[in-house]
């Protein structure tokens, strides 16, 4: 397993702001993820954290209000930019192992935007 | 479209009752399946993984079962205690590009 960190754990963002999550992980990891979660919803990815190179977006993700960067193997950040009303939400990292993809997931970052 | 379905959304049982929870997917032609238990507000820890090949898999009183042909899975819980209330999230991963699909959930309580 690993163990993951995620920073800040919750935060009170006004509209139009910004918000960067920090995700640490202890091991070199090659998979990494980001998830959205809404209020009584189940996880979303957002995108795949390639390091070395750009994020990997799913339909209806975009690099302009979700830019993520991956710096080495440990370390990722995901920026929720322009926030609006509909931007709160849980959002989570994730690593996968490359062998079975089984998944392991940080304690999360709850973002409430007023 | 690959979908994942849980049911029931919610259920309710006395402390000590053996209960099952139930993952539905489209597909059959899974990589692999992870249960999961998310407590409110927190993130999530994995409970049990099962990759395509197996038929299940178990830990204390968990046991995960898969049955690819049906397009099923399902998580059952031996002697619940009050501690096991949370909601329960399957997610099924096809291997393609790394991505899972995750259930609704399944919240979980048990009454003491």
């Amino acid at each position: 397993s690993a163990v993951i960190s995620q920073k800040p754990s919750r935060d009170i963002c006004q509209r139009g702001t910004s918000l960067t999550i920090q995700c640490q992980v202890d091991s070199q990891v090659t998979m990494m993820f980001w998830y959205r979660q809404q209020p009584g919803q189940s996880l979303t990815l957002i995108a795949t954290a390639n390091q070395g190179s750009e994020a990997t977006y799913e339909s209806g993700f975009v690099i302009d209000k979700f830019p993520i960067s991956r710096p080495n193997l440990t370390f990722s950040t995901l920026t929720v930019s322009n926030l609006s009303p509909e931007d709160s939400s849980i959002y989570l990292c994730s690593v996968g192992r490359l062998e079975t993809y089984e998944q392991y997931f940080g304690p999360g970052t709850r973002l409430t935007v007023t | 479209k690959q979908e994942v379905t849980q049911i029931p959304a919610a259920l309710s049982v006395p402390e000590g009752e053996n209960l099952v929870l139930n993952c539905s997917f489209t597909d059959s032609a899974i990589y692999n399946l992870q249960w999961f238990r998310q407590d409110p507000g927190k993130g999530l820890t994995s409970l049990l993984l099962i990759q395509s090949s197996q038929r299940e898999q178990t830990s204390g009183r968990l046991n995960a079962s898969l049955d690819k042909s049906s397009g099923r899975s399902t998580l059952y819980i031996a002697a619940s205690q009050p501690g096991d209330s949370a909601t329960y999230l399957c997610a099924v991963t096809w291997g393609t590009g790394n991505q899972f699909y995750f259930g609704t959930g399944t919240s979980l309580t048990v009454i003491p």
